[in-house]
């Protein structure tokens, strides 16, 4: 069985700060993760994707993550927020052989000017 | 267009009506799946298919059916719409040669059960 905690489900930043999005993981199996973004009124789309092939992950616009299998944690992180980041976050993990995916349950990433 | 599409993006219906919410991808993808997405659940499993004709149930399945004759559509039908349906609805489709499981999502469609 498979589970994600997403740890806060608003978080709010100033633009140019730090963004730190937290993403913890329960599997019996050796997992792959991913990090969807949902922007309004939008599906979702993939961010970046853990596969085994190396603990830190770089995505698109800027984000990248890194798989700790000691805190099974994969935390999505960006140096620098940017107004356009504003979107919902998921974070979500697959066995490899179930086809199914288990998201958490989103954070909602805010960026004041 | 190439993708996957949803149809409507928008629906409003009553209460007891028949609605069918449709999916349609250009990839060949074998698996596709339906969820909704409500506030402070998350996106939840509603069905799945593993290839035309295959289909399985998924974490909330009641008061929804599914059917796949050609691989590329995925259509969900509520046969008589609750208030408790009112939700945004994703499909999403995966490549069975893909190991990872990676999903691609469709636009959505936001359904209002009045």
């Amino acid at each position: 069985a498979q589970s994600v905690t997403q740890l806060g489900s608003h978080v709010s930043v100033s633009e140019g700060a730090l963004v730190l999005l937290r993403c913890n993981y329960s599997s019996s199996v050796p997992p792959y993760l991913f990090w969807y973004v949902q922007y309004p009124n939008q599906g979702l789309q993939l961010l970046l994707k853990y596969t085994s092939a190396a603990t830190l992950v770089k995505g698109i616009n800027g984000f990248e993550a890194e798989f700790k299998k000691s805190e099974t944690s994969f935390h999505l992180t960006k140096p620098s927020a940017h107004m356009s980041d504003a979107a919902e976050y998921f974070c979500a993990v697959s066995g490899g052989s179930n086809y199914k995916l288990t998201f958490g349950k989103g954070t909602l990433l805010t960026v004041n000017p | 267009d190439a993708g996957i599409t949803q149809s409507p993006r928008y629906k409003i219906t009553e209460t007891g009506r028949q609605v069918t919410l449709m999916c349609h991808q250009t990839w060949s993808h074998s698996y596709m799946f339906w969820y909704r997405q409500d506030l402070g659940h998350g996106l939840r499993l509603i069905y799945y298919s593993a290839a035309a004709d295959i289909t399985d149930k998924g974490e909330v399945p009641d008061g929804y059916v599914v059917s796949r004759s050609k691989t590329e559509n995925f259509p969900l039908t509520l046969e008589s719409a609750t208030r408790s349906q009112t939700s945004v609805y994703f499909c999403a489709s995966k490549d069975r040669g893909d190991f990872t499981d990676t999903q691609y999502f469709g636009p959505g469609t936001r359904l209002t059960v009045l």
